[in-house]
């Protein structure tokens, strides 16, 4: 079974571009979780999304953005890059937020590193 | 104050000995994460626990819900543990996981 994957591996931007990062879940899961770690500040939850919708957001601005496909791959969109966006991104999946499923672990990606110059 | 706090945040241990790794935390959780990260950022989870306790080989992990702390344990402990342990707890029913700041651990031969 193919694991949670994540393109690109590096991503080098310049201040003020856009970045695209792409996610694809374990076959079967719905529910796809995006991770900022950025150096000396350890892992930050960015984005939850389950059947297509945004379900939580962790405290990023608006910059920070994506969306979930319906074959539930995902997106995450970082507008208008700053220097401080430079850090590992992670993304994580588990089969859905539903209560029959609350006790399913999330299976993680190895992280797109965005560097931004 | 963060709301899962991991001790020690450095470690390092002769090959062979046995390893704790402590996390505390201060929300309602409905699980608590334990993830292995290696140089480069793959993450592995570990375990998933609620409560009592889960082996996996060499492996221990415990929770105390009550006492809101977490222990992991590595027995006879080898190089290739070298890695950044991280604690999380899934907060409540948000599903979002709330990381400790991790463990580097060095094991030497």
């Amino acid at each position: 079974e193919a694991g949670v994957t994540q393109s690109p591996t590096h991503l080098i931007k310049t201040r003020g571009q856009q970045a695209t990062l792409r996610c694809s879940p374990i076959s079967g899961h719905t529910s796809v979780y995006w991770y900022q770690q950025a150096l000396g500040l350890g892992l930050q939850f960015l984005l939850w999304y389950d059947e297509g919708e945004e379900r939580n957001r962790g405290n990023f601005p608006p910059r920070f953005s994506g969306r979930q496909f319906p074959n539930y791959s995902s997106e995450l969109n970082v507008n208008a890059l700053e220097l401080e966006d430079s850090a590992l991104y992670l993304c994580a999946s588990s089969l859905g937020p539903h209560l029959e499923y609350s006790n399913q672990p999330q299976h993680f990606g190895d992280g797109t590193r965005l560097s931004i110059l | 104050k963060n709301e899962v706090e991991q001790s020690p945040q450095n470690l390092t241990a002769q090959e062979g000995e046995f390893i704790t790794i402590n996390c505390s935390y201060s929300v309602g959780i409905s699980a608590l994460h334990w993830l292995q990260q290696h140089p480069g950022g793959g993450i592995v989870s570990l375990f998933m626990l609620s409560s009592g306790k889960k082996k996996h080989g060499r492996l221990i992990a415990t929770i105390n819900i009550q006492e809101k702390h977490s222990s992991l344990h590595i027995t006879a402990s080898h190089p290739r543990d070298s890695a950044v342990y991280i604690c999380a707890v899934r907060a409540g029913a948000t599903n979002k996981l709330i990381f400790g700041t991790g463990t580097l651990l060095a094991v030497q031969p």
